[in-house]
């Protein structure tokens, strides 16, 4: 099965710097990958997603790149603000015929510092 | 995301019962979902139902089981064979197109007495 290793466990940055997350996966067929943050005690929530059919894709602050050569994907946050931090999850998924479960990262907490 | 709901909120399991956590969602999705949360291991996938009265085994579904009688709903029972049952329950659901985005319900924390 697919397997997802997200890097850094912990991440802490200065308010206005850049923060950058990144993930493996082990399963060349997977074809969706987003993007998750998720507050303390909440749902997480969807950010931003790509799919392996596109090598890049930006939304505000926000993008995310994906290199299927290398079988790795990032989560860039520029100008990062308070509201910012959370924990934030990767995930990878096959989806050839039907919607399967999605296989996670182990997440990172992202702290922004004032 | 707002379209699906989980309940109770907190939900206490005494030794040796079964418990049963709640998922309904009015998004006319398809494909639902039951994933667990633990701390520093990101969430694990129990079961999932890609159709009504059709579900399939997730990574980690011993101790657990599901039902789909209807679209909406996809109860999970946390069975006595769990032994480390302490979580945080995630359901989600998505369209059954590929590729589909996952909205997850509020969540269920389940503690043991």
């Amino acid at each position: 099965g697919e397997n997802v290793e997200q890097h850094p466990s912990t991440l802490s940055v200065q308010e206005g710097d850049s923060a950058v997350i990144k993930c493996t996966y082990s399963d060349s067929a997977s074809n969706y990958f987003p993007w998750y943050k998720q507050e303390l005690g909440k749902r997480p929530q969807l950010i931003i997603d790509i799919r392996s059919n596109v090598g890049e894709k930006k939304d505000q602050r926000i993008a995310v790149t994906l290199n299927k050569t290398a079988k790795h994907f990032s989560l860039h946050i520029t100008e990062t603000q308070p509201e910012d931090s959370a924990v934030y999850f990767c995930a990878g998924m096959y989806s050839g015929g039907g919607a399967d479960g999605l296989t996670f990262g182990k997440g990172t907490h992202l702290i922004i510092q004032p | 995301d707002g379209g699906i709901t989980q309940s109770p909120k907190y939900l206490f399991r005494k030794e040796g019962q079964n418990v049963t956590l709640s998922c309904e969602q009015n998004l006319n999705h398809d494909a639902m979902y039951w994933y667990r949360q633990d701390p520093g291991q990101g969430l694990r996938l129990i079961y999932y139902s890609q159709i009504v009265n059709d579900f399939q085994k997730g990574d980690i579904a011993e101790g657990y089981s599901v039902s789909r009688e209807k679209k909406e709903s996809f109860p999970l029972t946390v069975t006595s064979a769990q032994k480390n049952p302490t979580a945080f329950y995630l359901c989600a659901s998505s369209k059954q197109t590929d590729q589909e985005t996952q909205y997850f319900g509020p969540g269920t924390r389940l503690l043991v007495l």
